[in-house]
């Protein structure tokens, strides 16, 4: 049972470029979500994912976009990489209201 | 939505000392109320949550206290240890808003020796 699970763990990226950062879970959960975390910053929610073929769109989801696939794979996009989306991004799971968020161990994300 | 507000952003306490880190929430509906420690450089992990029902709960040094009317809860942490340095996070949330969770911005606790 690995839990969450992300790549890549570090990545630099130059403006303009997209990428996709990859997300699965084997806890069979219907929840899942991505939040980024700039230095001293809290959690911020890009987007969500009740369960397969359903997404929505966070706090901050300018810039991403999201499928959800399958149960296990949430990856999440990044259109066009800007300087402001260097961050930590954090994917995580879990089964619904009243249940702990698993978090995965975050990517490095730096965009130059 | 739900709004999660947290203080104080950053917080120093002298080992053996107690923390207090408090948060707000706005959605009269939230009924689990969880605290996540991220220690740095790694994924935030659950060390303590309440549901609505309850009004305290304790895990050894750490518990935590809801106030309904008041629409705040509390995390408190007894006889601090240099290994209680980090971040802390609240979130709150609701059946109806379980997929949103909106966690508070965060309480940077140091303990100083």
């Amino acid at each position: 049972n690995a839990g969450v699970t992300q790549t890549p763990k570090f990545q630099v990226l130059k403006t303009g470029q997209s990428m996709t950062l990859q997300c699965a879970q084997d806890m069979n959960h219907e929840y899942m979500s991505w939040y980024r975390q700039d230095p001293g910053m809290g959690l911020r929610l890009i987007h969500y994912s009740v369960g397969a073929g359903i997404t929505d769109q966070g706090e901050v989801p300018n810039g991403y976009n999201v499928s959800r696939s399958t149960t296990e794979d949430f990856p999440l996009r990044l259109l066009s990489a800007a300087p402001s989306q260097t961050s930590v991004y954090f994917c995580a799971s879990f089964q619904g209201n009243g249940n702990t968020i698993y978090f995965g161990e975050g990517s490095w994300l730096t965009v130059v | 939505g739900e709004n999660v507000e947290q203080h104080p952003s950053t917080l120093s306490v002298q080992e053996g000392d107690s923390a207090v880190i408090k948060c707000t929430y706005s959605d009269s509906a939230s009924n689990y109320f969880p605290w996540y420690k991220q220690e740095l450089g790694k994924r935030p992990q659950l060390i303590i949550d309440i549901r609505s029902n309850v009004g305290e709960k304790k895990d050894q040094r750490i518990a935590v206290t809801l106030n309904k009317t008041a629409k705040h809860f509390s995390l408190h942490i007894t006889e601090t240890q240099p290994e209680d340095s980090a971040v802390y996070f609240c979130a709150a949330s609701s059946y109806s808003s379980a997929s949103k969770i909106i966690f508070g911005s965060g309480t940077r606790l140091s303990i100083r020796p």
